[in-house]
């Protein structure tokens, strides 16, 4: 079965702490695809990233970072030096090759000032 | 580049009422999803198009609800007759195909609540 577990239903920081989102997932495909998602408030989902099953290297962008590790199927994100513009649902979603998307129940982030 | 469109942002009916929700891709993306998010859950995917036809409705509860892209490009969801479990948030997201590579850009959603 394909599948997205999110184990952290809601995490609480003050803000500039760092703050690790976890996400496992489940598959019996050998290519398939990870992705990152937030959702603020305003409701509309943005892409954060995508990563390919063939591809572990783990990704930095500003203050995001990955952890990509096939061994314990999970795709972590990291958030460093948080900022109260980071609160929002985080979703990771995993998409098998011409298949559809399933998302995990999200990680709600507060991020306090 | 404009995103994906979706109206109306907010709708508040009756049961046993009927709905439908407009979106519009963004240009030249082949592939349409309509989802529906039910507060604190993620996303459920309800029909896949590619183009005009369908290519995944397995989740779509095809007695009252209905979907269509006649054109290829916007889209058309309905609820009829609507019921109090239909109170979701619906996510219109578009794509360049159905591969993997490509990530879907998502709508702001209709938010839906039946009373």
């Amino acid at each position: 079965a394909q599948k997205v577990t999110q184990a952290q239903t809601e995490i609480s920081v003050v803000e500039k702490e760092d703050v690790t989102l976890d996400c496992v997932y489940e598959t019996r495909d050998t290519t398939y695809y990870l992705f990152w998602y937030k959702q603020p408030p305003s409701g509309e989902l943005v892409f954060l990233i995508r990563r390919n099953s063939f591809d572990e290297q783990n990704e930095i962008s500003g203050r995001y970072s990955w952890n990509f590790q096939k061994s314990t199927s999970s795709f972590n994100f990291t958030i460093t030096a948080s900022q109260v513009v980071d609160s929002a649902v985080y979703f990771c979603a995993l998409r098998w090759e011409g298949q559809n998307f399933v998302f995990g129940p999200g990680t709600r982030l507060s991020v306090l000032p | 580049e404009a995103g994906v469109a979706q109206s109306p942002r907010y709708k508040i009916i009756e049961k046993r009422q009927s709905v439908a929700f407009w979106c519009n891709p963004i240009s030249g993306h082949a592939t349409l999803y309509w989802y529906q998010q039910i507060l604190g859950q993620g996303p459920k995917l309800l029909i896949q198009f590619q183009n005009n036809g369908v290519v995944d409705d397995s989740q779509l509860p095809k007695d009252r609800f209905s979907a269509e892209r006649l054109k290829g490009v916007d889209s058309t969801l309905k609820i009829q007759p609507a019921k109090l479990e239909d109170s979701a948030v619906y996510l219109c997201a578009s794509s360049w195909t159905t591969s993997g590579v490509y990530e879907q850009y998502f709508g702001p959603g209709t938010r839906l609540t039946v009373t």
